[in-house]
């Protein structure tokens, strides 16, 4: 089976554009987060979504918004981009359900802003 | 608040050796901890889990994790280091499924 997909792998954008973000969960799983790591600090915690619903949120302006469609897939969206949203976003998803904390995460995007 | 501390931002063995790579956490409960690796510009891979029971857990590439609740730590464990470990470990608390919270990272070096 497939793991978690994103795309797209890299990308260059310049401060206050607007990107995307694209992830596919594994087949079965109904939730995604998604998680923002800076070089050389941990990933830190953007948004989770389960059953197109979010259910968490981090400490991030709202120029950060995501959505999860029907199929369980995701978009991140980042507005206004600043040079300090240079990193990697990170996508996990896991089943869901109640008791259920494990995730498995994507090879992440790395977003570059110039 | 809920937060994870690895002590070392970076830790040096060699090949063979044991290593111990140090987490501490603050909540107020008993979480749901994890242990993560993560290779250059790799995403994460779950090394082993703790939920409730053992407080030592098996993980996979023959890691394991001690779970001390009056220590509120969480260390990761290893009796023989290949140099093929060499990556960046992750200790990672789950608050109760909707937000995870990530130490900053351990940067393992192995030498020959």
């Amino acid at each position: 089976d497939a793991g978690v997909t994103q795309s797209p792998t890299h990308l260059i954008k310049t401060r206050g554009q607007q990107v995307t973000l694209r992830c596919s969960p594994i087949s079965g799983h109904k939730s995604v987060s998604w998680y923002q790591q800076v070089l050389g600090q941990g990933p830190q915690f953007i948004f989770q979504y389960y059953e197109k619903e979010e259910r968490g949120r981090g400490n991030f302006p709202d120029r950060f918004s995501a959505r999860q469609f029907p199929n369980y897939s995701s978009e991140l969206n980042v507005n206004a981009l600043l040079l300090g949203d240079s990193a990697l976003y990170l996508c996990a998803s896991s089943l869901g359900g109640a008791g259920d904390y494990e995730q498995y995460f994507g090879p992440g995007t790395r977003l570059t802003v110039t | 608040a809920q937060s994870v501390t690895q002590p070392d931002i970076h830790i040096t063995v060699s090949e063979g050796a044991s290593l111990e790579l140090r987490c501490n956490y603050s909540y107020g409960a008993t979480p749901y901890l994890f242990w993560y690796v993560q290779s250059p510009g790799q995403g994460l891979q779950l090394l082993l889990k703790y939920f409730s029971g053992d407080t030592l857990v098996q993980g996979i590439k023959g890691f394991e994790a001690e779970f001390k609740r009056s220590q509120s730590s969480f260390n990761l464990r290893k009796p023989s280091v290949h140099w093929s470990d060499a990556a960046e470990y992750f200790c990672a608390v789950d608050t109760g499924g909707f937000k995870t919270i990530f130490g900053a990272g351990t940067r393992l070096f192995v030498k020959a």
